[in-house]
């Protein structure tokens, strides 16, 4: 069963920290991971994908991938209350571009003014 | 606007009554999927298609039916509803190729089967 792992917080942070949200997956073939940042009561939206092992940075936003150890990360600088969400991390379930994504339990980051 | 719409919002039906929910894409996507939200268990997926006439099974595909005969629809059809299925759905669209794992969800379904 492929999966994707996340704790699932509550992680806090204070206003203007660095928060670091992590995921673990257990398929090695995946090669492309997503996240997505869920309001309460609203729908999951992307805001970040990385395709290659390293960093990527967009904005406050920069996602890390560790291929040799699973691992996934996504860093948000200069917290605000606004970034206050839970933040989703999907795998690419399949390979030829099927669409189908593993999406851990998602994390509940809160950012405290 | 672009978006994906799905109707109803909310939903509170009884056991076996059969139910539609609609999706809809005003991008012009060839993929769309239906996806289930519990807690705890994060977003499954329950059905996908790539195109027209063209639809597979998610991880949770029991209990319910889809079918793709517009581009722009995606209904998902629980034909005898359980307690069980009880959860908040989200349809999502997107483009093809790697673009498919980049997903534009709708607002959600919120679903009560007593």
């Amino acid at each position: 069963q492929k999966e994707v792992e996340q704790n699932s917080g509550p992680l806090s942070v204070p206003e203007g920290a660095i928060a670091s949200l992590n995921c673990t997956y257990s398929d090695r073939g995946s090669q492309s991971f997503f996240w997505y940042r869920q309001y309460s009561g609203k729908s999951p939206e992307l805001i970040m994908f990385i395709y290659s092992n390293g960093d990527k940075e967009d904005g406050r936003f920069t996602a890390q991938l560790n291929k040799a150890s699973q691992y996934v990360s996504l860093l948000i600088r200069d917290s605000q209350p606004s970034d206050s969400a839970t933040y989703l991390c999907a795998g690419a379930g399949g390979s030829s571009n099927t669409g189908k994504l593993i999406f851990g339990q998602g994390t509940t980051l809160q950012v405290k003014p | 606007e672009a978006q994906v719409t799905q109707n109803p919002r909310y939903l509170i039906t009884v056991t076996g009554k059969k139910l539609t929910v609609t999706c809809s894409q005003n991008m012009n996507h060839e993929y769309m999927s239906w996806y289930r939200q519990d807690p705890g268990l994060g977003l499954r997926q329950i059905y996908y298609s790539m195109n027209v006439e063209v639809t597979d099974k998610g991880d949770v595909p029991e209990g319910y039916k889809v079918s793709r005969k517009e581009k722009r629809n995606f209904p998902l059809i629980l034909e005898s509803p359980s307690p069980n299925q009880t959860s908040l759905y989200f349809c999502a669209s997107s483009s093809p190729g790697h673009l498919a794992y980049e997903q534009y969800f709708g607002p959600g379904t919120r679903l009560t089967v007593t």
